[in-house]
């Protein structure tokens, strides 16, 4: 049983737009979410993350929002550049866990010239 | 700042071989996690290392198993090889903080394995 899901498997967007990706999860135990972009070849890079107490937490061109009576987090890029064509993974863990991460299966973005 | 670094990059082995992956953490560093990914599939838990010992484990065989070195650094053994084992294993290094709970984990390259 999946307990952290990224339904769309890819997405494209033009340059300069808005990239949304979204992500369900079903443990209400997590309290750690972390966004992770992950190009070929190389392993996956931690871009940002929310703790269960936020709703909103941004970094730069970067922002992941947190609906927990959705059991939903988002990742927006705003404007998205060719350079984050990547693959982007959804992850959440909980306190006690010791780090162990529950990844999704990855949404692949496409942003175009 | 050397992030985290693994070797070899892709190794190719027969059934029923064995293999070690090796792991080297980012600095200031102290506990070692390992995650396998199959191909179109996110990183799953193997387990982790903290203090020379495992902390935690994933739902993985026996055949899967690790040590961590007084430096930090990381082994990940894998016996009996299954074309199964066939995947991308990725090391993740992070610092520990009170509680038990780790601080954020950065990840490794990556080691390629291919099981014929």
């Amino acid at each position: 049983d999946q307990q952290v899901k990224q339904n769309s498997p890819s997405l494209s967007v033009q340059e300069g737009r808005i990239s949304i990706l979204n992500c369900d999860y079903t443990n209400s135990m997590f309290d750690y979410f972390l966004w992770y972009k992950k190009y070929p070849a190389e392993g996956p890079t931690f871009l940002i993350s929310i703790s269960s107490i936020k709703d909103k937490n941004e970094d730069g061109r970067f922002t992941v929002f947190l609906n927990k009576s959705a059991k939903h987090l988002s990742l927006h890029i705003v404007p998205s550049q060719p350079g984050d064509s990547a693959v982007y993974f959804c992850a959440a863990n909980y306190g006690g866990s010791q780090g162990n991460l529950i990844f999704g299966k990855g949404t692949k973005l496409s942003v175009k010239p | 700042d050397a992030g985290v670094t693994q070797s070899p990059t892709h190794l190719i082995k027969t059934r029923g071989q064995q293999v070690t992956l090796r792991c080297s953490p980012k600095s200031g560093h102290d506990t070692v996690s390992w995650y396998q990914q199959a191909l179109g599939q996110g990183p799953q838990f193997i387990f982790q290392y903290y203090e020379e010992e495992e902390r935690q484990r994933g739902n993985f065989p026996d055949r899967f198993s690790g040590h961590q070195f007084p430096n930090y650094s990381s082994e990940l053994n894998v016996n009996a090889l299954l074309l199964g084992d066939s995947a991308l294993y990725l090391c993740a290094s992070s610092k520990r903080l009170a509680g038990d709970s780790t601080d954020t984990q950065y990840f490794g390259p990556g080691t390629r394995l291919t099981v014929l």
